[in-house]
């Protein structure tokens, strides 16, 4: 089993469409989690980090939840510019490592 | 600041060959590591290094050697490189570990081994 599981999608969704995405987690060790942003042949980047109560940042959610071992993101309003990969990602070793998920692929369409 | 860099962007190598990658960061981070990226598998960290003298083994480690003479800089050695070693190799530094926030990437190498 692979310690992120990501589903690789891809999502086709249309401009405006809410759309959510689900991570699951294997150590129950793992103390930080975070969603990242790649887009075709770029470098990751930092999208937001997750915490959990939850947080919000404009048209972006994170969710946690330890007990499942289960991270979300919540899209709405789905932009054209939001078409890219998005990677779910977990500390490991104690806080030393990131382990990343496959990340799921996302497509909006006009 | 320039952030992340690393050079060079495109490489091809030949069975046996060795080379090194180069990663250097001007914003002080004490942690730096190096990620290869295939399709179907995500990131894999390679190793790590949470200050300067002192690295680590990340979860693919084999056929590659890291130093960290400095702060600024982390090269990725390839010792005999091979098929297996084709990928796009991410750099990565942070302020500090990875359990307290971001981490910034370089823009990635592209290597192909022949």
């Amino acid at each position: 089993r692979k310690e992120v599981e990501q589903d690789p999608g891809p999502f086709n969704v249309p401009e405006g469409a809410t759309v959510a995405f689900n991570c699951t987690y294997s150590n129950s060790a793992s103390q930080s989690f975070f969603w990242y942003r790649q887009d075709c042949r770029k470098e990751p980047k930092l999208l937001m980090s997750v915490y959990s109560s939850g947080n919000e940042d404009g048209r972006f959610t994170a969710q946690l939840n330890r007990a499942s071992q289960y991270i979300s993101l919540l899209i709405r309003d789905s932009k054209l510019s939001d078409s890219a990969t998005y990677l779910c990602v977990v500390t490991t070793g104690g806080g030393n490592k990131l382990t990343f998920g496959t990340g799921t692929q996302l497509k909006v369409e006009l | 600041n320039a952030g992340v860099t690393q050079t060079p962007k495109f490489q091809v190598l030949k069975t046996g060959q060795s080379m090194t990658l180069q990663c250097a960061q001007d914003m002080n981070h004490e942690y730096m590591s190096w990620y290869r990226q295939d399709p179907g598998m995500g990131l894999r960290l390679i190793h790590y290094s949470v200050g300067a003298g002192i690295t680590d083994q990340g979860e693919v480690p084999n056929g590659y050697n890291v130093s960290r003479s400095t702060t600024e800089d982390f090269p990725l050695r390839l010792l005999s490189a091979a098929p297996s070693q084709t990928s796009v190799y991410f750099c990565a530094s942070s302020d500090g570990l990875p359990i307290s926030g971001e981490q910034f990437f370089g823009p990635g190498t592209r290597l192909t081994v022949l």
